[in-house]
């Protein structure tokens, strides 16, 4: 398996412009996360998804954040419109549910980095 | 609720020498313990887990973690630092009963030095 894809790598875009991240998870596993990694926060959990449903979204810092899961094999996260302090590293991860809740492997993507001028 | 705390942002050790990066976590219940590493530009890769069994946790690259509930510890140990061991490790925490949901601590950077 290639491992949880993610794109762009790198995206550089306005203020004010809208942002869409895309994620691949690994095929079979039925929970994907979002992460964004800032120097000030660290790593810190958006929303993530079980079987392709929203499950928790506390993390999301704003109604201009919004994520979507409409298939197992792909999800965005969108950012409308997008400003400055959003520049962060943004992480996608995908997890298979073995025995049990919470022993879980998260495998991560090589992050998406948005700069938002 | 869980929280991790790690001890020291920036470690610098020679090459050769021990490494031992400390976690200290808070939970309500006996938690899942987590190491992972993150490489400049790469995400992050899982060096070794604590469920449940023995307490001291082999994982890969000659890591290990050793999980002290007396203490709520699971600090990470390497006896020789390989100057390819430069990254950043970030300790995590997931709680027992729910799904794989994780709070990561701040990170710890390690510099391998010759």
């Amino acid at each position: 398996d290639a491992g949880v894809i993610q794109s762009p790598r790198h995206e550089v875009t306005e203020m004010g412009q809208e942002v869409t991240l895309r994620c691949k998870p690994i095929s079979g596993h039925d929970y994907l996360f979002w992460y964004r990694q800032t120097m000030m926060r660290g790593l810190e959990l958006l929303i993530y998804f079980n079987n392709n449903v929203p499950i928790d979204d506390s993390g999301m810092p704003e109604d201009r954040f919004s994520a979507k899961m409409p298939n197992a094999s792909f999800s965005t996260l969108k950012i409308q419109p997008s400003e400055p302090r959003d520049s962060a590293v943004y992480f996608c991860a995908s997890s298979p549910t073995r025995t049990g809740w919470g022993n879980t492997e998260a495998f991560f993507g090589q992050g998406t980095r948005l700069t938002v001028v | 609720a869980q929280s991790v705390t790690q001890l020291g942002s920036h470690v610098s050790v020679s090459e050769g020498a021990l490494v031992l990066l400390r976690c200290n976590y808070s939970s309500s219940v006996p938690p899942y313990l987590f190491w992972y590493v993150q490489y400049p530009n790469q995400g992050l890769q899982l060096l070794l887990k604590y469920t449940t069994g023995a307490t001291l946790v082999k994982g890969i690259n000659g890591f290990e973690a050793e999980f002290k509930k007396s203490e709520t510890s699971f600090h990470l140990t390497k006896p020789s630092a390989h100057m390819s061991d430069a990254a950043e490790y970030f300790c995590a925490v997931s709680l027992t009963g729910t799904a794989s949901k994780l709070t990561f601590g701040t990170g710890t950077r390690l510099q391998v030095t010759l």
